[in-house]
């Protein structure tokens, strides 16, 4: 299987920035997606192609991948902002997926 | 917008077989790979495999060959048999839509099954 690592929870302040980080092997060779989820809901994608933003996800929502790791970054994060957010790439057969990130936003 | 809908039974007994079906309406599925993941409660999501089409097929070593797709391309549907289901089965189970190497930009509103005797 595909391993992504992620961390298991981010806090932050209304208005401020919270980054999520993703690592796995050779990351920088392939697209990452991130995705929110919130409690009892299916997941959305808010970035696709390491830093694309689908219509409808807002401008807060950026993406990077620097092949070590990708990031996630949600800029003036919002109390509506508080979800489980996971990453996403695809290995040589399989798919991978983060053991997600809990942000609260507090 | 296309719309993914799951269905099956909600509860399996142990050792016996998992079957999900996909109904994919307001688009064809004659496009893109369709995938099946599913989540444990409380825990991470998990790729099971995906199909083509055309029935070719790529399943997540891991499941070590419990698992079987197909399609039914008349009445735009992806199944999922898994065989010899334990409680750690138990799942939130999904479709969704993706193209090999991109997002899945698509998925269905997930279906929850409880594997118990």
């Amino acid at each position: 299987s595909y391993d992504l690592t992620q961390p298991p929870s981010v806090s932050v302040s209304p208005g401020q920035t919270a980054s999520i980080t993703c690592s796995g092997e050779k990351l920088g060779d392939r697209y990452v997606s991130w995705y929110q989820q919130k409690p009892g809901q299916s997941p959305v994608v808010v970035i696709y192609q390491d830093n694309k933003r689908p219509s409808g996800i807002p401008e807060r929502f950026s993406g990077s991948n620097s092949g070590i790791s990708a990031t996630l970054t949600i800029s003036g994060t919002q109390t509506v902002d508080e979800a489980d957010y996971f990453c996403q790439a695809w290995g040589s057969t399989t798919v991978g997926f983060g053991g997600g990130t809990k942000v609260t936003v507090l | 917008q296309v719309y993914l809908q799951e269905s099956g039974p909600g509860v399996v007994t142990p050792s016996e077989t998992l079957s999900l079906t996909c109904t994919v309406s307001r688009g064809s599925i004659s496009t893109y790979y369709w995938s099946w993941i599913r989540q444990p409660p409380g825990k991470g999501l998990e790729w099971i495999g995906y199909i083509y089409f055309n029935g070719y097929t790529n399943y997540n070593p891991s499941l070590k060959g419990r698992v079987i797709m197909s399609v039914d391309t008349t009445e735009n549907q992806i199944s999922l048999n898994l065989n010899f289901v334990t409680a750690a089965d138990t799942a939130v189970y999904f479709c969704a839509r993706a193209e090999v190497g991109d997002a899945f930009d698509v998925w269905g509103q997930g279906t929850s099954v409880t594997v118990t005797s």
